[in-house]
């Protein structure tokens, strides 16, 4: 059976400080990775993960793809109180669009 | 990015009433569109493939008969609760992808079954 899981379940932070979050997948048929993150309503998009090693940055926020080992993470640095959120990871693993998610980390930054 | 849109945010409905849902890509064309569920501090549980001229494909565990996707054109699938219930209630998103890129969520309805 196919499944995406994510550590930790959940974090608490200060402001400033940078967090690592990790996602591990067994698929049959890897297509792609993908993080989001949801605030109050449906998750934004933020990184789009195909080949391994390949770093995608946006800001503070930076990912990155080990498909031999079968995980990747998510780098956030220097937190922000807007970074607060669940940070979602989801495989699309059929090809067709289909994605499993995991289960999400809940990030909290303090000021 | 691609835009989606759900019409309602928010029902509020009567047990044993029927709800529709509504999906749109409203800056593209998707023949296909996903919807899901998530309960409280749950991740997102794909629910079915909604396909544009065809019938939907519906996960392990989800009843076709109680939810019923309609996609009657290529920007506009809808989601029926038949018969809703308060386990029924929950945040309902759809999302699609346009052109083969990746999947653009809608803001999602969140319905509750009294």
């Amino acid at each position: 059976e196919d499944k995406v899981v994510q550590s930790p379940l959940s974090l608490v932070v200060h402001e400033g400080d940078t967090v690592t979050l990790n996602c591990s997948y067994e698929v049959t048929n890897f297509r792609s990775l993908l993080w989001y993150k949801q605030e109050k309503k449906a998750p934004t998009f933020l990184f789009m993960l195909t080949s391994s090693g390949i770093e995608k940055k946006s800001g503070r926020l930076s990912s990155i793809l080990d498909k031999k080992e079968l995980f990747s993470i998510l780098n956030i640095t220097a937190t922000q109180t807007g970074d607060s959120a669940v940070y979602l990871c989801a495989v699309d693993s059929s090809g067709t669009y289909k994605y499993i998610f995991g289960t999400g980390t809940r990030l909290k930054v303090l000021a | 990015g691609a835009v989606v849109s759900q019409h309602p945010s928010w029902v509020i409905c009567k047990s044993g009433t029927s709800v529709k849902i509504e999906c749109r890509s409203l800056d593209f064309q998707a023949t296909t569109m996903f919807w899901y569920r998530q309960f409280p501090k749950q991740s997102l549980m794909l629910m079915a493939t909604s396909n544009e001229g065809s019938k939907a494909t519906y996960e392990q565990g989800v009843e076709k008969d109680k939810f019923l996707i309609n996609h009657a054109s290529l920007t506009l699938s809808t989601l029926t609760v038949t018969s809703a219930h308060p386990e029924d209630s929950s945040f309902y998103i759809c999302s699609a992808a346009p052109n083969g890129e990746t999947q653009y969520f809608g803001p999602g309805t969140r319905l509750l079954v009294l």
